[in-house]
């Protein structure tokens, strides 16, 4: 099946470092990648998507500056905290997804990384 | 704006039993997905089963099944024959075949299998 690897699983650092994490596609072309926001015991919240080559668009209310997201290639993506304060602490979770395939065009699922659990002192 | 709705933060089952979690959503569109997805305690989010709106049938996948309901707008997921392994959060989610970068996700519930 699909794998999606996600490093690093977890970090802790000081308040107002940045903190880079990385969403990979291992076995497939990901050409959409997205990036979730999971409070303890909450259920996850988009935070933004990113289409390769393309800018990310971002869900109302966060930061695109606070949170910088790249997809440089069909199999990376990453998301840095800038300058990151102890309310960015949280468990971030990537997906991926393939573009939908011929004939029947049908979309593709979305598959997920391990998360990634920042924790700022 | 779609939503999602899990009504049942916590559910409970005993090995080799038939559980059945609930999941309601809101949705003025007529062509979308419905997705459950697991996460156990490692936290990857796996997914267990999917259903395309425009499909009477409900899907199964060995012991799980769904009980689609469109006109109703409901997606339980039943689990037959229960297995510890089994124990997890459970996240239904809905996805809009005209938006498909907007996956909506209800708040979960949590599985407790006893053995």
């Amino acid at each position: 099946g699909a794998v999606v690897s996600q490093h690093p699983s977890r970090v802790i650092c000081k308040s107002g470092t940045s903190v880079k994490i990385e969403c990979r596609s291992l076995d497939f072309q990901a050409t959409t990648m997205f990036w979730y926001r999971q409070f303890p015991k909450q259920s996850l919240m988009l935070m933004a998507t990113s289409n390769e080559g393309s800018k990310a668009t971002y869900e109302q209310g966060v930061e695109k500056d606070k949170f910088l997201i790249n997809h440089a290639s069909l199999t990376l993506s990453t998301l840095t905290v800038t300058s990151a304060h102890p309310e960015d602490s949280s468990f971030y979770i990537c997906s991926a997804r393939a573009p939908s395939q011929s004939p029947f065009w049908e979309d593709q699922p979305q598959h997920f990384g391990d998360g990634t659990r920042l924790s700022i002192l | 704006a779609q939503t999602v709705t899990q009504s049942q933060p916590e559910m409970s089952v005993q090995e080799a039993e038939t559980v059945t979690l609930s999941c309601t959503y809101d949705t003025s569109e007529s062509d979308y997905y419905l997705f459950w997805y697991k996460q156990p305690p490692s936290r990857q989010m796996i997914l267990v089963i999917r259903q395309e709106a425009y499909k009477q049938q409900n899907a199964t996948e060995n012991r799980f099944s769904v009980n689609f309901q469109k006109a109703a707008k409901s997606f339980s997921l039943k689990i037959s024959d229960s297995q510890l392994g089994d124990a997890a959060m459970y996240f239904c989610a809905y996805r809009s075949q005209y938006n498909n970068n907007d996956m909506r996700f209800g708040a979960g519930t949590r599985l407790t299998v006893k053995p």
